[in-house]
């Protein structure tokens, strides 16, 4: 059975760090690039990062760049999206989704599978 | 940045009547090497994930109700669901996949009149 499953959101504090994790399971998770998207409460969907098959290449929105770092471990099937320094406007919903490029195919595809997001509340 | 436009921000259809949700791309997500529209378009119920709805602007999704259709080229894109069905309310995005970021639409919010 075809699984994402996101951890590790919560409250933190302006300024603060919070790491979150994807555990994916039911396909070969080292054959697609894989993002992040979030949603602030009652608002539209944002991407906010990709990375490549092998995690050699990565984009970010401008929002987050220099802040966020994404990053995948192929070896435990599981994808992670490290996040410095939040604001408020950081507060939303995060999902964790699949880009449709099997066999390695590269970033440029839709996004056929998602998570059921985990929230990040930044709040003091 | 390649920015989507939507309209309406939302609409109102009667059940059985057709429904069109529009996007405009501010720059081409046609790839002339391939001949494909990097535009996807997704469905959002409340409380759940965004679904994959629509995929290179025009192919349906595996499992998808053939009620949905996509199309469009270039710039302009739409979103068309015929005889339109309860379930069908929801949050619906189109997006680019052609470069990053890969950004969506605003989202237009689809009712029940």
């Amino acid at each position: 059975q075809v699984q994402l499953v996101e951890s590790g959101g919560g409250v933190v504090q302006p300024g603060r760090s919070l790491r979150l994790s994807c555990a994916v399971s039911g396909f070969i998770f080292s054959s697609y690039a894989m993002h992040w998207v979030r949603q602030a409460p009652g608002k539209g969907l944002e991407w906010v990062a990709v990375i490549s098959y092998e995690g050699s290449d990565k984009y970010y929105a401008d929002s987050v760049k220099g802040r966020f770092t994404i990053s995948r471990d192929n070896s435990k099937n599981a994808l992670y999206l490290q996040m410095n320094s939040l604001r408020a406007e950081d507060t939303a919903v995060y999902y964790c989704a699949r880009g449709d490029g099997g066999n390695g195919g590269g970033i440029y595809w839709y996004l056929d599978l998602w998570g059921r997001g985990t929230l990040v509340t930044v709040s003091s | 940045d390649i920015v989507m436009t939507q309209s309406p921000d939302s609409l109102a259809v009667s059940l059985g009547e057709r429904a069109t949700i529009n996007c405009k791309s501010s720059q081409s997500v046609l790839y002339s090497s391939n001949n494909k529209n990097y535009l996807a378009w997704y469905q959002q119920k409340p409380g759940q994930p965004p679904n994959l709805l629509i995929y290179w602007a025009s192919t349906r999704e595996s499992g998808v109700p053939d009620r949905f259709s996509g199309s469009g080229s270039g710039t302009d894109f739409t979103l068309t669901i015929n005889s339109l069905q309860a379930e069908d309310v929801a949050v619906y995005y189109c997006q680019q996949y052609y470069s990053t970021p890969f950004t969506f639409g605003q989202g237009t919010r689809l009712e029940i009149k």
